[in-house]
């Protein structure tokens, strides 16, 4: 397995239903990022929480971290067609160099 | 737009040919980055530069030669690619290398 790891891979859920997405990694990290991506365009960050923080909101997202457990999850309250999405941690290494490794995603797909 | 803009938005060349590709931000960040994002692959970082200096080169083929004349202008000369170069390369830019990253819409590559 790699640093950063989504699951599920794919999602799907009714229009307002909670979606909740998890990532786990392997080895220790400065803060833990995640993002929205739409067809192939570019990323959208949403939200870092630091290796220092357990949680945090912004608007219908909520952001955890278990750093003894080495996960994060992604919830995303009373869902919208228009949060389907795919959707990326990325994790920030400080060993050896700044690197932020993301990973493989999960697809989320809201039905309206 | 995000801030993060890249230039051409598609591109098509040949094996033999010379390209490049061009990200511009003037948001005032100081890191720059370019990541490669194949189809059913994890984000690929490929090269970070922190205030013009590139401090990450994620062991990337030399037919791919990135170039940061300034802190707002990040560059990514293409030269001999195989077709399995073909991906979409995004450009991202972030105030430091602990803060989350803004995005560019990308480039798709198409090497034929």
């Amino acid at each position: 397995s790699q640093q950063g790891e989504e699951d599920p891979q794919a999602l799907s859920i009714q229009e307002g239903e909670n979606a909740t997405m998890n990532c786990s990694y392997k080895t220790s990290i400065n803060n833990l990022q995640w993002y929205r991506q739409n067809s192939g365009r570019g990323l959208v960050h949403l939200i870092l929480i630091r290796s220092n923080e357990r949680e945090k909101h912004s608007g219908r997202l909520r952001v955890t971290l278990d750093t003894s457990k080495k996960s994060s999850s992604l919830l995303i309250t009373a869902s919208r067609a228009a949060d389907t999405a795919s959707y990326f941690c990325a994790t920030l290494l400080k060993a050896g160099g700044f690197k932020t490794i993301f990973g493989a995603g999960t697809r989320l797909f809201v039905k309206a | 737009e995000t801030g993060v803009t890249q230039t051409p938005r598609h591109l098509v060349m040949g094996m033999t040919n010379k390209k490049s590709l061009k990200c511009e931000q003037h948001l005032g960040h100081n890191a720059m980055y370019w990541y490669k994002q194949s189809a059913k692959k994890p984000l690929e970082l490929m090269f970070v530069y922190n205030f013009k200096e590139q401090t990450e080169n994620n062991s990337v083929p030399s037919r791919f030669s990135p170039e940061c004349p300034n802190s707002s202008h990040l560059f990514l000369h293409l030269h001999t690619l195989q077709p399995e170069d073909s991906a979409l390369y995004l450009c991202a830019s972030s105030q430091d290398l602990e803060n989350g990253y803004t995005f560019g819409s990308g480039t798709r590559l198409t090497v034929v």
